[in-house]
């Protein structure tokens, strides 16, 4: 089936550096990708929908200067956390529908993101 | 916009016994609705989706789930619980512009 690959899965960075994160969609072509936020024992907060060669369409209360967001490509989306604070530690997921099998949304494995 | 609930935060059922996680919905229109499941430090995995059609819906693992206009539900069941079935389900919803909206969440414990 369709699989979506996010890298890394950890990262530990110092706090004011930024950190990068990437989604592919391995076998498939992915226009729409989105990227979701999960907090400790909590549910999946939609931060970004990610649009292939356009803007990300952000989420109310999410800040896009922190959060960019990038959709070169069919296939990859990155998502980095600019000048990433303590409070940014978090796992982030992201998700791409695959329209040309199933319609299917398949999901990354995910990112831990650890901020000292 | 479209939404869901899930009441229970943790739900706790001897293996071989029956489960059933629950989920309600709201939303304007016809609802498009999903089960997730979610592993300690990771990604989700589909479950199951109703769009239309039977109301009751079969999906991997041995999962089904039974769409419920009048009551506006859509609960998660299994037949016969399983130790490795523990794990954190989510019940979502499709909203305008293709996106997901998740509800908090369930935790599974399957007791041995």
């Amino acid at each position: 089936g369709a699989v979506v690959s996010q890298h890394p899965s950890r990262v530990i960075c110092k706090s004011g550096t930024s950190v990068k994160i990437e989604c592919r969609s391995l076998d498939f072509q992915a226009t729409t990708m989105f990227w979701y936020r999960q907090f400790p024992k909590q549910s999946l907060m939609l931060m970004a929908t990610s649009n292939e060669g356009s803007k990300a369409t952000y989420e109310q209360g999410v800040e896009k200067d922190k959060f960019l967001i990038n959709h070169a490509s069919l296939t990859l989306s990155t998502l980095t956390v600019t000048s990433a604070h303590p409070e940014d530690s978090s796992f982030y997921i992201c998700s791409a529908r695959d329209w040309g099998a199933t319609g299917e949304l398949f999901f990354g494995e995910g990112s831990r993101l650890t901020v000292l | 916009a479209q939404s869901v609930a899930q009441p229970e935060d943790q739900v706790n059922v001897a293996e071989g016994n029956p489960l059933t996680v629950k989920c309600t919905y709201s939303v304007s229109g016809n609802p498009y609705l999903f089960w997730y499941v979610q592993y300690p430090n990771r990604g989700l995995q589909f479950l199951l989706k109703y769009i239309t059609g039977d109301n009751l819906v079969k999906g991997s693992y041995g999962f089904e789930a039974e769409f419920n206009k009048s009551q506006t539900s859509f609960h998660l069941k299994k037949p016969s619980a399983l130790v490795s079935d523990s794990a954190l389900y989510f019940c979502a919803v499709r909203d305008i512009g293709d996106k997901i909206i998740f509800g908090k969440g369930t935790r599974l414990h399957i007791l041995p």
